[in-house]
């Protein structure tokens, strides 16, 4: 797993708690936003995505809110599972669409 | 579940060799991406392909790499003389559309050490 970060900001909450990861995003001409998960030796996974022309999107277990004018996402996830574990990375398509720019990631620890 | 499968997993070269890294997308997908992840850092994008040809690229996809598609399922990544600086884990994604969901899916990468 030594493709994920080793100073990354941490985030650790008990088992069933629910957990809510914050990014702040670059370019305010960005239209479009993803959530990644990356488990140790894995790839990215994509969670949930969300348009600009939405403040709020919900899935399972996972909400996504958007503030454009603080540049600003947020994932929540409900009832957090020891499987939740994982690296979270938000990304934007920036000024071109597919040029995705992600964050750096915020390490998910969850307590028995 | 359809997947994307990288090969190899892991490949060591020595300065200035040649490298290739291989990527079969999903099949009916459209968009093909190469990215990075160095030790410690963030991911960060390479290159989109599309109807056999590069869409977009970043400032890190210099002349040292090229992208090809050689047949129907294969989609590369090559380095022509690897630098040190190159050692990362590098991502193959794929995705369906464009215009609408963006969903790339991600293989499990390929760690490059140069030596």
């Amino acid at each position: 797993g030594e493709s994920v970060g080793l100073h990354l900001p941490t985030l650790s909450v008990q088992e069933g708690d629910n957990s809510i990861i914050n990014c702040a995003y670059s370019n305010s001409a960005s239209d479009y936003f993803i959530w990644y998960k990356q488990e140790s030796g894995k790839g990215p996974q994509f969670i949930i995505d969300i348009r600009s022309n939405m403040d709020k999107r919900q899935g399972q277990r996972v909400t996504v809110l958007l503030n454009k004018t603080v540049k600003h996402l947020s994932l929540q996830i409900a009832a957090t599972q020891p499987g939740d574990s994982a690296v979270y990375f938000c990304a934007e398509n920036g000024d071109y669409g597919q040029n995705f720019v992600f964050g750096p990631g915020t390490r998910l620890s969850v307590l028995p | 579940e359809p997947e994307v499968t990288q090969t190899p997993s892991h490949q060591v070269t020595q300065m200035g060799q040649e490298v290739i890294l291989r990527c079969v997308p999903i099949s009916n997908h459209l968009y093909f991406y190469w990215y990075r992840q160095i030790l410690g850092q963030k991911v960060e994008f390479l290159v989109s392909f599309y109807n056999n040809e590069i869409s977009e690229k970043s400032e890190i996809f210099d002349d040292q790499f090229s992208v090809e598609r050689p047949d129907g399922s294969n989609f590369t990544l090559k380095i022509r003389s690897t630098k040190l600086e190159d050692s990362a884990m590098y991502f193959c994604a794929s995705s369906l559309s464009r215009g609408g969901v963006y969903e790339q899916y991600f293989g499990p990468g390929t760690r490059l050490t140069v030596t």
